[in-house]
């Protein structure tokens, strides 16, 4: 069984179009995560949300919005896609966040292209 | 705040030999430290992780890393390369409330 799966895996989009990249994990975690990785391999945390409440949000701009509409989900909507958003975006789910440091466990991620 | 370099953007080495991928780390706190690693087209795996208990810390698939304080180390080894351990290896570390932050990753190459 799948543990943290994300659809789909592949999208290729014009630019200025709306898009979104749904993730679920079934490892009953509370908190999920969304990674932007770009050409160069570099991976970056964009959000995070432990139990529907959103506790990371980094310098993303706001046509980047996330939704969680229970704990096993986050989806990432996308408005107005730009050619820079081009990257393959992970989703990611751990036990807890806070003081305990727990493992993340990562989907397959999804290859975004935009043309 | 937290940044971790990884030394090397690419080690390549013969299948049957010994592996080692460096990582230095800053930290303004005793910080948990993780090696993933990324199988072309493939999401991240947790090879192994530090959490402030024993600085050796063996991981899946042979590979351990050692934590160094004095150092600001946390490099990765393995004794013997396989060719199925080709792949882009990253060293992270965590800040408060699960935030990880990744190195730039190194690619492994392993010749026959």
């Amino acid at each position: 069984d799948t543990a943290v799966s994300q659809t789909p895996k592949y999208l290729v989009t014009q630019m200025g179009n709306d898009k979104s990249i749904k993730c679920e994990q079934n490892l009953g975690h509370d908190t999920m995560y969304w990674y932007k990785q770009d050409s160069k391999k570099f991976l970056k945390i964009m959000f995070s949300y432990n139990n529907k409440e959103l506790i990371i949000n980094e310098t993303v701009p706001n046509r980047f919005s996330p939704k969680s509409p229970d704990k096993a989900h986050l989806n990432l909507h996308i408005n107005s896609l730009e050619l820079g958003d081009s990257a393959v975006y992970f989703c990611a789910s751990s036990p807890s966040s806070g003081r305990t440091t727990y493992e993340q466990y990562f989907g397959p991620g999804t290859r975004l292209t935009v043309t | 705040a937290q940044s971790v370099t990884q030394l090397d953007s690419h080690v390549s080495v013969s299948e049957g030999t010994p592996v080692l991928l460096r990582c230095n780390y800053s930290s303004s706190y005793s910080p948990s430290l993780f090696w993933y690693v990324q199988h072309p087209n493939k999401g991240l795996q947790l090879l192994l992780k530090y959490t402030s208990a024993a600085t050796l810390v063996k991981g899946i698939n042979g590979f351990e890393a050692e934590f160094k304080k004095s150092e600001t180390s946390f490099h990765l080894t393995k004794p013997s390369a396989h060719m199925s351990d080709a792949a882009e290896y990253f060293c992270v570390v965590e800040a408060a409330g699960n935030k990880l932050t990744f190195g730039g990753g190194t690619r492994v190459l392993v010749k026959p």
